[in-house]
């Protein structure tokens, strides 16, 4: 089956640091670009980082950029958000999710599309004093 | 403020046919980048409905569909049921990022 499992959510104070994980199962994981994605309480879904199938490429949103860092570890099918000076407003339930890509050919050309095929349960973090 | 809007709520009885609209720009859906929508049922993780404006997953019932035109995308849903209950969000690409809608909450009368 395949499956992402998060962990690693908490309470935390604000400026503090959390590293999150998500175990991936029932793939190839070192084929596949995964992202991280949140969600505060009773708001919609943010996109939060990337990373590409080795680790070379990354993106981020612009709210966490020089604060988290999205990095993987493909032997040990692993996705990890590492979050430092956290802020109050990053609180919010964080998926890892993986990026599927599908190709669908017509008679004049072929199309690939890349979207979230695959999420995880979500782990929540807080950050409170 | 979400780059993509979604009316903040849609309703319908049993049997009836909802839209759910994804107004974008031309930096996103006009600029031809693909909508993918996303189902996310009460106190569960988001799962993918549709993806690449109009196609289903494996799985997913036929009473969904999606289309795209301009700057704008759809979610249609067919025999509205009460299992439909839930959460919706559009999702594209913008300036780097992958954006999401703000989320469509559906209510089966």
């Amino acid at each position: 089956e395949v499956q992402l499992v998060e962990s690693g959510g908490g309470l935390v104070q604000p400026g503090g640091s959390l590293r999150l994980s998500c175990a991936a199962s029932g793939f190839t994981f070192s084929s596949y670009w995964m992202h991280w994605v949140r969600q505060a309480p009773g708001k919609g879904l943010v996109w939060v980082s990337r990373i590409n199938s080795d680790g070379s490429s990354t993106s981020y949103a612009d709210s966490v950029k020089g604060r988290f860092t999205i990095s993987r570890d493909n032997a040990k099918n692993t996705l990890y958000l590492q979050m430092n000076s956290l802020r109050a407003e990053d609180t919010a339930v964080y998926y890892c999710a993986r990026e599927g890509v599908d190709i669908v050919a017509t008679r004049l050309a072929s199309y690939y599309y890349y979207y979230m095929d695959v999420w995880g349960k979500g782990t929540t973090v807080t950050v409170s004093s | 403020q979400s780059v993509l809007t979604q009316p903040p709520s849609v309703s319908g009885a049993p049997g009836q046919r909802v839209t759910i609209s994804c107004t974008g720009s031309s930096s996103n859906i006009g600029a031809g980048y693909d909508v993918h929508w996303y189902q996310q049922l009460p106190g569960t993780a988001p799962k993918l409905l549709i993806y690449g404006n109009s196609n289903r997953p494996s799985g997913v019932p036929d009473r969904f569909s999606g289309s795209k035109s301009g700057t704008s995308a759809s979610l249609a849903i067919t025999g509205l049921q009460a299992e439909d209950e839930a959460d919706y969000y559009c999702q594209s690409y913008d300036s780097s990022s992958w954006v999401f809608g703000g989320g469509t909450k559906l209510t089966v009368l």
